[in-house]
């Protein structure tokens, strides 16, 4: 099926950087989600956002839903060894129950 | 902690079994799903429950079949299942079919 294109892949950072990483799409969505999946555990919700231009911050966690509604970009302050894990965009319109992934990206602490 | 329970949280079967996953949620969301999701990949939609009633079977094979016994109850009968069958098995749900979707911690499954 149709994935979002996210990016980057993989992040290898030191703990207390700052972290970026964003999900394009060819289709417009209504709705833009973010997930931190940790290893052998299902993904956890980080932030939902419904709007255009719509900016959301959970902690040290802020998201961005585009202002085309292609794309969302998700920011990490002041990263912590617990940040670590694969983070997940998605995407999905009013009226339509499926959810499209983002590949996903795996965020690694450097000791 | 997860709102959504699933059970068992491990499963090792041979491709003559049958056997069933399970999924809990009490949040009173009307929408439950199956996801199937391989190593480092996204996870991918398999059926969507909305209200009781199957709403959406992603040309999943019949070895896989989903019953929803009720709004807070979603299970998953397998039976003569492949090796590549392997994944982990996600359940969700969400208030009314739309998004969020709110994910168990899912059941690791391992065809032998």
């Amino acid at each position: 099926g149709q994935q979002l294109n996210q990016s980057p892949q993989s992040m290898f950072i030191q703990e207390g950087e700052d972290v970026s990483m964003n999900c394009t799409s060819s289709s417009i969505f209504n709705t833009w989600l973010w997930y931190k999946q940790d290893p052998g555990e299902g993904p956890v919700l980080l932030i939902a956002l419904y709007k255009a231009g719509e900016l959301t911050s959970n902690g040290r966690l802020t998201a961005q839903f585009g202002i085309t509604r292609k794309d969302s970009f998700l920011n990490i302050s002041a990263s912590i060894p617990s940040d670590v894990g694969i983070y997940f965009c998605a995407g999905s319109n009013f009226g339509n129950e499926k959810l499209t992934f983002g590949t996903g990206t795996r965020l690694t602490i450097i000791p | 902690d997860t709102e959504v329970t699933q059970t068992p949280k491990h499963l090792v079967m041979g491709m003559t079994n049958k056997k069933s996953l399970k999924c809990e949620q009490h949040m009173g969301h009307r929408a439950m799903y199956w996801y199937k999701q391989k190593a480092k990949k996204p996870p991918e939609l398999m059926f969507v429950y909305s209200y009781e009633k199957l709403s959406i079977n992603e040309s999943v094979p019949s070895r896989f079949s989903p019953e929803c016994p009720n709004s807070s109850l979603l299970n998953l009968h397998l039976h003569a299942l492949q090796p590549e069958d392997s994944a982990l098995y996600l359940c969700a749900s969400s208030q009314d079919g739309r998004a969020p979707l709110h994910f168990g911690n899912g059941t690791r499954l391992t065809v032998t």
